[in-house]
């Protein structure tokens, strides 16, 4: 089975400055997909930005970026000059591939990173 | 498209009784999730469906935990009997075959009293 870990439980940054939220999981597919989530205090699940494991490049959303490291295991988010609405909960979560022979078998989420914004 | 709808938002409820949380998937979405999370035990997975086929119910805690998915456009999860540990927020999320991303409703907070 996989599991994603979080080792973070909270992290604190100054609003316009960079911060980094580590995410570490264990897999023997080769085949997957990663992602974070960002969960406010309204509680909905947003998706922050996604990582096909077959892709070498990091994916960036605006702001956010991963640091992918597959031979590690390694998936963090790089939030650049955070804001105050970047306050919340942060999900690493990992999902099977289609090729896994699992491709919708539900995500295994971390215990959650959470985000405080300092003004 | 309004996203994944989920009802009621706020359940409280006394325990031994019967609780059914309701949810409608993004139309066009042929998988259908059901997950919990709880301080102690954060996110987890209780089930799915594919076209409305349940797929993987391991995730389903006790024999009290049921949930069906009668067509398409609705599925529920009912606990019959509800029990204080319980208490959790349920989140519903859809997604399709080739797109990788789950959207999730904005959950039912239950509460068993």
């Amino acid at each position: 089975a996989q599991t994603v870990t979080q080792s973070q439980p909270e992290m604190s940054v100054q609003e316009a400055e960079t911060v980094t939220l580590s995410c570490t999981y264990d897999t023997s597919e080769s085949d997957y997909y990663l992602f974070w989530y960002k969960q406010p205090p309204s509680r909905q699940m947003i998706l922050v930005i996604r990582q096909e494991a077959y892709k070498q490049q990091n994916a960036t959303e605006n702001r956010f970026s991963v640091n992918f490291q597959k031979a590690a295991k390694s998936f963090s988010l790089k939030i650049s000059d955070s804001q105050l609405g970047d306050a919340a909960m942060y999900f690493c979560a990992y999902r099977s591939g289609v090729y896994s022979g699992g491709g919708a078998d539900g995500l295994t989420f971390g215990k959650g990173t959470h985000l405080i914004i300092q003004p | 498209d309004a996203g994944v709808i989920q009802s009621p938002r706020h359940e409280v409820t006394e325990m031994g009784q019967e609780v059914t949380l309701r949810c409608k998937p993004i139309s066009g979405h042929d998988y259908l999730f059901w997950y919990r999370q709880t301080m102690m035990r954060g996110l987890e997975l209780l089930i799915y469906f594919n076209n409305n086929v349940p797929i993987d119910d391991s995730g389903m805690p006790e024999d009290r935990f049921s949930a069906k998915m009668p067509n398409a456009s609705f599925s529920t999860l009912k606990i019959q009997p509800s029990e204080p540990r319980d208490s959790a927020v349920y989140f519903c999320a859809s997604h399709w075959r080739k797109n990788t991303e789950a959207f999730f409703g904005q959950g039912t907070r239950l509460t068993v009293v």
